[in-house]
């Protein structure tokens, strides 16, 4: 009864790919977020929905689609895979859009060759 | 939106009491105070949030001064499992959607 689930958990792939992170929360929460946390550890919000909506687009590459088809579900699609997505991205859910106590998943780590 | 700044690192033993402060010398009034901990290979956990004086849960302590310039997380008694990496957020519940900022955190090992 996983709260936060991601899959792959794994993804090694070539540089120009295109490839699909996916992300669903058991919890009922309206909110679920994109997280990327760099090889120095450092973790940084990229997209945010509320309900479906998009509500927080920080600067990030046009190559990256976040898509919310329903509220229990986030998932992060990435064009034209570069060296430097290699990375840890991580899934989180809230129950509500205003809620700094996030529920994060496991993580999927993304390497490019 | 408030920086923090806190140790990079901090060794501990088993058994002790272990205080994580981070400053917030800009903290704005709607501001909350958020840990997390992180272990390897997972994402992070919330911990405790508060907004003044202390704040206790079954796993953790937050004391915040009057001013609220700074704040200490206080871990009882530390095991081997509470090696991890512990992040100090700053930022208004209501007023930035949740966008969560971390900064390096503070590596804490604890040494049997």
């Amino acid at each position: 009864d996983t709260a936060v689930s991601q899959t792959p958990k794994y993804l090694v792939t070539q540089m120009g790919n295109d490839k699909s992170i996916k992300c669903e929360q058991n919890l009922g929460h309206d909110t679920m977020y994109w997280y990327k946390q760099d090889s120095k550890k450092f973790l940084k919000i990229m997209f945010s929905y509320n309900n479906k909506e998009l509500i927080i687009n920080e600067t990030v590459p046009n190559r990256f689609s976040p898509k919310s088809p329903d509220k229990a579900h986030l998932n992060l699609h990435i064009n034209s895979l570069e060296l430097g997505d290699s990375a840890v991205y991580f899934c989180a859910s809230s129950l509500r859009r205003a809620d700094n106590e996030q529920f994060f998943g496991p993580g999927t780590r993304l390497t490019v060759l | 939106l408030a920086k923090t700044t806190q140790p990079i690192s901090m060794d501990s033993y088993e058994g002790q009491e272990v205080n994580i402060t981070c400053s917030h010398n800009n903290i704005a009034t709607n501001d909350y105070i958020t840990w997390y901990q992180q272990f390897p290979s997972q994402g992070p956990r919330f911990i405790i949030q508060g907004y003044k004086t202390k704040v206790t849960n079954e796993v953790a302590s937050l004391f915040i001064p009057a001013d609220r310039k700074s704040s200490t997380l206080s871990l009882p008694r530390v095991s081997l499992s509470d090696t991890a990496v512990y992040y100090c957020l700053v930022g208004g519940i209501y007023n930035q959607g949740g966008k969560l900022i971390f900064g390096q955190g503070t590596e804490l090992s604890v040494k049997p």
